[in-house]
Formats: C-alpha cells, sequence, structure tokens
C-alpha cells in the first residue's frame, strides 16, 4: 500500500514553455502533498507543501508564480514549472502524506527528471 | 533554528558493518526518519524512531537518544546494492520533515 505516482518521469523541453508535472496518491487519501527538487550530488529542498483545497505554502526563495501548485483533490496535485529556463532542470519530487496516518511517514513518488534546453 | 547533520561521504567493504552518524539541533522534536535513496531514484523509507533506543529491521537498525540530539543508522553484512545515499531527517515542531545533506555510503568489495 501507499504508493505514489509521478507522471512524467521524464521531459524534456524547451526554455520558455511551461511543463506539468503530476503526483498522484493510488491507494489512500493525503491531507498533504509536498513538492521537493534535488540538483545532482545534493539534498532535497522543499520548495511547497499543499493541502487539499487551499492555496500552497512555498519556501522562503520558491516563485510562487513560476511553480504553480494544484491540490485539487486527496488523490491528486500538480506542479506547473512556467516559461522553464535551463537552470530550472532538475529531479522534482513529490510525497504524499497520508489520512488519517497516526504516523507522519511521507509517502515518495519515484520522481520527474526534467531537462530544459 | 533548524540544524541537522550527517557524513557527506562513508566507505566501507562488503559484509562488513557500517554506523551512519546523523545529530540535530530543534526546539520542537516529533521523530526520526532514515531513508535510502539510489542515484536518479527517490527516496524509499528505512525507518521512524520517535523515542529513545534502538529499532532493528532486518539488516538495518536506528538508534534515537532524543537527549543528546543524536541517531544512527547500522547496517549490517554490508552488500554492493547498499551503495546509495542515506538521508536523515526530522520532524520539526509543525510535523515538517527536515532534511540532512545525506550521506553517500560507497561499497568496495
Amino acid at each position: 500500500g501507499a504508493v505514489v505516482s509521478q507522471h512524467p518521469s521524464r521531459v524534456i523541453c524547451k526554455s520558455g514553455t511551461s511543463v506539468k508535472i503530476e503526483c498522484r496518491s493510488l491507494d489512500f487519501q493525503a491531507t498533504t502533498m509536498f513538492w521537493y527538487r534535488q540538483f545532482p550530488k545534493q539534498s532535497l529542498m522543499l520548495m511547497a507543501t499543499s493541502n487539499e483545497g487551499s492555496k500552497a505554502t512555498y519556501e522562503q526563495g520558491v516563485e510562487k508564480d513560476k511553480f504553480l501548485i494544484n491540490h485539487a483533490s486527496l488523490t491528486l496535485s500538480t506542479l506547473t514549472v512556467t516559461s522553464a529556463h535551463p537552470e530550472d532542470s532538475s529531479f522534482y519530487i513529490c510525497s504524499a502524506r497520508a489520512i488519517p496516518g497516526s504516523d507522519y511517514e511521507q509517502y515518495f513518488g519515484p520522481g520527474t527528471r526534467l531537462t530544459v534546453t | 533554528g533548524q540544524n541537522i547533520d550527517q557524513p557527506t561521504e562513508m566507505t566501507a567493504t562488503e559484509g562488513a558493518i557500517v554506523q551512519i552518524n546523523c545529530t540535530y539541533q530543534t526546539s520542537g522534536f516529533n521523530g526520526l526518519f532514515w531513508y535510502q535513496q539510489h542515484a536518479g531514484e527517490a527516496p524509499t523509507f528505512l525507518s521512524y524512531n520517535v523515542l529513545d533506543g534502538l529499532e532493528e529491521k532486518g539488516r538495518f537498525s536506528s538508534f534515537l537518544s532524543r537527549s543528546k540530539g543524536y541517531s544512527y543508522l547500522l547496517l549490517k553484512e554490508l552488500q554492493m546494492k547498499d551503495s546509495a545515499s542515506y538521508l536523515c531527517a526530522y520532524l520539526d515542531s509543525n510535523y515538517q520533515l527536515i532534511w540532512g545533506a545525506g550521506t553517500k555510503l560507497i561499497i568496495k568489495p
């Protein structure tokens, strides 16, 4: 149980275009979903926290107008990278926290490798 | 404040034992996680400690001392597939995960 999927797994796009990444909890409902970014040889960096039906909370230094997050249901959150640039190339990982959840484990998706050319 | 530290890289021999340490400083604490991450993949859950002591799961064990702000992950009978990064993270007072930078473990034959 507790499976999280991400789509697409890899995407290559041209500079200036937008890319949408989907994160789905397949067999549980998620109160909260998290979006991380990871550059090579670095640890996970939390970008934003999203709760179903409310606006996402962005970490300091993350542009909310560039990284649009929509958590429309208890099983789906999307991250849209708008007007992508080569420096946005990274590994984007989502995770989900289950409800009711007596523990606070985050279940991770497999990640999306974004390359902006 | 939020501060969590672990070694950047460690090397061990196949079949041996290795201990990866993690220290943290925080005013609010709700447990500590260890995750394994292979290159190019997402992290996978290894352990969660909220009380002091040692928890054993097969070849992997995790220890926590809340008074010392200290945890370690112990890997026994190392296998080549254990080569990966190991991330420790604690849950702060807002139940948000605060991540260490990860320890890259290299296993040599």
